[in-house]
């Protein structure tokens, strides 16, 4: 089967750095994707890695180690319209294609 | 810039009643997704749908399910008998390849009384 696990709630303040942490186990990986989802709304495309690194996108960075079955989030600079869900996904062998999402962090930001 | 549209927006059917959700996926799109969400809980993996045919199915998506692609735009998830806990949102997503990010819908909220 396949497991992904992520923190489920996280807080910070506006301006700072948060990093948000998955960890995964399934076999055949094929490559890990982040999503933020507004209450209410569909999940929005932010980051993916296939290969270990880091891949920064703006103010989103996103990690991956294979061999540990770890990724990061890092988001800098938090706004408050950062207050959402972070989902972590990953695909694999398999589920073919298909995204299998972890619970997902809800990450508060205050002022 | 294109999007994943669905409708209805929200559905509220009786229990055992057929229910359809429509789906129009971004245009080059060639691969398609059913998800859904129950409230509070994690998006769940139904279907995947490439070239006119299921290509991956979760075991969420038994016998009461089926999707069709009944011409070149439509995308359509249909409840044979809907039970109360198929209440849910229920998401598209369509990607353009492999390992591309897939684009979501706004989602269609089930309520089965």
């Amino acid at each position: 089967g396949q497991n992904i696990d992520q923190p489920t709630e996280m807080t910070a303040t506006e301006g700072a750095i948060v990093q948000i942490n998955c960890t995964y186990q399934t076999s055949g990986f094929n490559g890990l994707f982040w999503y933020q989802q507004h209450a209410g709304e569909a999940p929005t495309f932010l980051s993916y890695n296939v290969l270990d690194g880091l891949e920064e996108k703006g103010r989103f960075s996103s990690f991956l180690s294979r061999s540990k079955g770890y990724s990061y989030l890092l988001l800098k600079e938090l706004q408050m319209k950062d207050s959402a869900s972070y989902l972590c996904a990953v695909t694999s062998n398999q589920a073919g294609t298909a995204l299998i999402f972890g619970k997902g962090t809800t990450l508060s930001v205050s002022s | 810039e294109p999007e994943v549209t669905q409708t209805p927006s929200h559905q509220v059917t009786q229990m055992g009643q057929e229910v359809i959700l429509r789906c129009v996926p971004i245009s080059n799109h060639l691969y398609f997704y059913w998800y859904r969400q129950i409230l509070g809980q994690k998006v769940e993996f139904l279907v995947s749908f490439y070239n006119n045919e299921i290509s991956e199915k979760s075991e969420i998506f038994d016998d009461q399910f089926s999707v069709e692609r009944p011409d070149g735009s439509n995308f359509t998830l249909k409840i044979r008998s809907t039970k109360l806990e198929d209440s849910a949102m229920y998401f598209c997503a369509s990607s353009e390849k492999p390992g591309s990010e897939a684009f979501f819908g706004q989602g269609t909220r089930l309520t089965v009384v």
